[in-house]
């Protein structure tokens, strides 16, 4: 498959400026859309979720969009900051009750560096 | 800090031995996930465990093997290994009701040689 790390797709940004990181799915039945956050050296973290009945949420500084038909999500990162600087995932999982199937599919990541 | 802990935080051996990387999982979550990063795979999911019990499995080896045990803790056991094993493990938590929030450790980076 294609390589995370070295190959990562990257976003520079320049301080204060907002950030669009995207993101493809492939699965039309997972049920939540997740972004999480891996800065170096650490595991990721997460930052804000969506459910596949809803097209926009919003968290502090951050939006998730999310869009069905083209099978696309999407976060905003307003005013970023040099803190931001990090690997960016999207994932997706079916979901479940009672703690059944919850394994998240991970996307390939955006590397994304604010420039002071 | 996610409340996650796994140890070690680095692991080196041989090719051909037997590892086990250990996992606590936040208190009062029962789910643990495990998941093993490299650089051409990604972030890939390898087993899921709830109160004990297999739940969900991924693209798992069948030299690897996981368990729960009664406290929760988990443990993903690793042998024959390869080089191309050589990797980050991440161990992951949730609550029941939200299992796609998942919290991370720390990882152990396995080195094979």
């Amino acid at each position: 498959g294609e390589s995370v790390g070295l190959h990562l797709p990257t976003l520079s940004v320049q301080e204060g400026d907002n950030s669009i990181i995207n993101c493809a799915y492939s699965n039309s039945a997972s049920d939540y859309f997740i972004w999480y956050k891996q800065e170096s050296g650490k595991g990721p973290q997460f930052i804000i979720d969506i459910r596949s009945n809803m097209d926009k949420r919003q968290g502090q500084r951050v939006t998730v969009l999310l869009n069905k038909t083209v099978k696309h999500l999407s976060l905003q990162i307003a005013a970023t900051q040099p803190g931001d600087s990090a690997v960016y995932f999207c994932a997706e999982t079916p979901g479940g009750g009672g703690g059944s199937n919850y394994k998240l599919t991970f996307g390939k990541g955006t590397l994304l560096t604010v420039n002071p | 800090d996610s409340g996650v802990t796994q140890t070690p935080k680095h692991l080196i051996t041989a090719t051909g031995q037997r590892v086990t990387l250990r996992c606590s999982p936040r208190s009062g979550d029962l789910s643990v996930y495990w998941y093993q990063q490299s650089l051409d795979q990604g972030l890939q999911f390898l087993i899921q465990y709830y109160n004990g019990e297999e739940r969900a499995k991924g693209n798992i080896l069948e030299r690897f093997s996981a368990q729960q045990f009664p406290d929760l803790h988990s443990e993903l056991n690793l042998s024959s290994l390869e080089l191309g094993d050589s990797a980050l493990y991440f161990c992951a938590s949730s609550v029941v009701d939200r299992g796609h929030v998942q919290y991370f450790g720390p990882g152990t980076r396995l080195t094979v040689t």
